[in-house]
């Protein structure tokens, strides 16, 4: 079946470092993949999307790429701060047009000052 | 941007009692909306798919008769937790599609606790 699985957290780093959170997927077909940010008391929001194979997907100085060869959508953005700290989803698009998503289990990031 | 409330954030109902949450597209129609479950530190789960004016669409293993859903409006889409047991308590969430787009809003969540 479809899944996602995402790297375990929480996740605690300094302002400025450089971040990565691991993401893959297991797909029929070609989905569409995405990342989710919630912030405290916060519903989620889209952070980023890819569609395709070898698209990337940026925001807020986020970045991921959609690699088919490796089923992987790995999150990154090269210097962190405070107010990035959240918990991140992975997601994927299950079903094109009904657009039912998979999630994986998300990664609490923490940002020290 | 779109936003999507969900009423109450949190409840505390006792075993056997219904309880109903209210998901509402604030500023735009949303033909369909969607409940989900999450479990602690779990991911979330995608419970059923409720179209305005039709039948919600269940996912495997969610049962129909436990968790009602109502989908009478444009911006309203409820669900009710019959006779809850503490096996029940999770946070809910709901997203909302604006159309013609795919993207889903997310509500904030509501916290149920049976006792």
């Amino acid at each position: 079946g479809n899944s996602v699985t995402q790297m375990e957290g929480p996740v605690t780093l300094s302002e400025e470092a450089f971040l990565t959170i691991n993401c893959t997927y297991t797909a029929t077909g070609y989905p569409s993949l995405f990342w989710y940010v919630q912030y405290p008391g916060e519903g989620l929001q889209l952070l980023l999307k890819a569609t395709k194979a070898d698209d990337k997907g940026s925001n807020k100085g986020f970045e991921a790429t959609y690699r088919k060869e490796t089923t992987s959508f790995h999150l990154e953005k090269g210097s962190v701060q405070v107010s990035d700290s959240a918990v991140y989803f992975c997601a994927l698009a299950r079903i094109q047009g009904a657009q039912k998503l998979v999630f994986g289990q998300g990664t609490r990031l923490t940002i020290n000052p | 941007g779109a936003v999507v409330s969900q009423h109450p954030s949190w409840v505390i109902c006792k075993s056997g009692t219904s309880v109903k949450i209210e998901c509402r597209s604030l500023d735009f129609q949303a033909t369909t909306m969607f409940w989900y479950r999450q479990f602690p530190k779990q991911s979330l789960m995608l419970m059923a798919t409720s179209n305005e004016g039709s039948k919600a669409t269940y996912e495997q293993g969610v049962e129909k008769d436990k968790f009602l859903i109502n989908h009478a409006s444009l911006t309203l889409s409820t669900l009710t937790v019959t006779s809850a047991h503490p096996e029940d308590s999770s946070f809910y969430i709901c997203s909302a599609r604006e159309p013609p787009g795919n993207e889903q809003y997310f509500g904030p969540g509501t916290r149920l606790t049976v006792t």
